[in-house]
């Protein structure tokens, strides 16, 4: 079974510095997804960034790119120039290729943003 | 296009009841899951339909059950509640789920409380 792993909990950034976030997750298979989920307080969960196991390049979305490591199954975000409007909890997730794979999620890590 | 809605928002149930909760996903979307999600457990996998028919399941008793209209609309239903199904509950809507990946998009979720 696939696991993914979030190591902290919380972590804490002043606006407009950089900040990442560290996902470590253990699969056996070749080919998968990862991803970046975004869920502010009191919000809908949306996808901040994916990542395709086959694609060497490292994916990046405006302010938001990931540091893929797949020898090591490490999957970090990179936050540039962090808003306010980025405090929220970040979970980290990996998804199969196969019929009957599902999303499975870190516990998430709780970012807060400090003017 | 309208995103994925949830209903009810909050609920208020005492242990031994039942709840039945609500999702419909979005216009064109075939495949629905269901996430359970609490601070301690984080975010974890209930089933996914798809066409109907359930095509995956977490590993959660059989006290939690769902099903799938023709129109995709979703239910998912949990007899003789427990203290500990106090929850968020997430539905996540995607155009076919599984195998190739199509992104799931989440609903605001229900949050229930059992007392």
């Amino acid at each position: 079974a696939q696991t993914v792993t979030q190591s902290q909990p919380e972590m804490s950034v002043q606006e407009a510095e950089t900040v990442t976030l560290s996902c470590t997750y253990d699969t056996s298979e070749s080919d998968y997804y990862l991803f970046w989920y975004k869920q502010p307080p009191s919000r809908q969960m949306i996808l901040v960034i994916r990542q395709e196991a086959y694609k060497q390049q490292n994916a990046t979305e405006n302010r938001f790119s990931v540091n893929f490591q797949k020898a090591a199954k490490s999957f970090s975000l990179k936050i540039s120039d962090s808003q306010l409007g980025d405090a929220a909890m970040y979970f980290c997730a990996y998804n199969g290729l196969r019929a009957n794979s599902k999303l499975t999620f870190g516990k998430g890590i709780t970012l807060s943003v400090r003017p | 296009k309208a995103g994925v809605t949830q209903t009810p928002r909050y609920l208020i149930k005492t242990r031994g009841q039942q709840v039945t909760l609500s999702c419909s996903p979005i216009s064109g979307h075939r495949s629905v899951s269901w996430y359970q999600q609490t601070p301690g457990q984080g975010l974890q996998f209930l089933f996914e339909y798809f066409s109907e028919t359930q095509r995956n399941k977490g590993n959660f008793p059989g006290r939690f059950s769902g099903r799938q209209f023709s129109n995709s609309r979703s239910e998912m239903n949990v007899s003789t509640l427990e203290l500990g199904d106090s929850a968020l509950y997430l539905c996540a809507s995607s155009l076919s789920g599984g195998g190739i990946y199509n992104e799931q998009f989440f609903g605001p979720g229900t949050r229930l409380t059992v007392l």
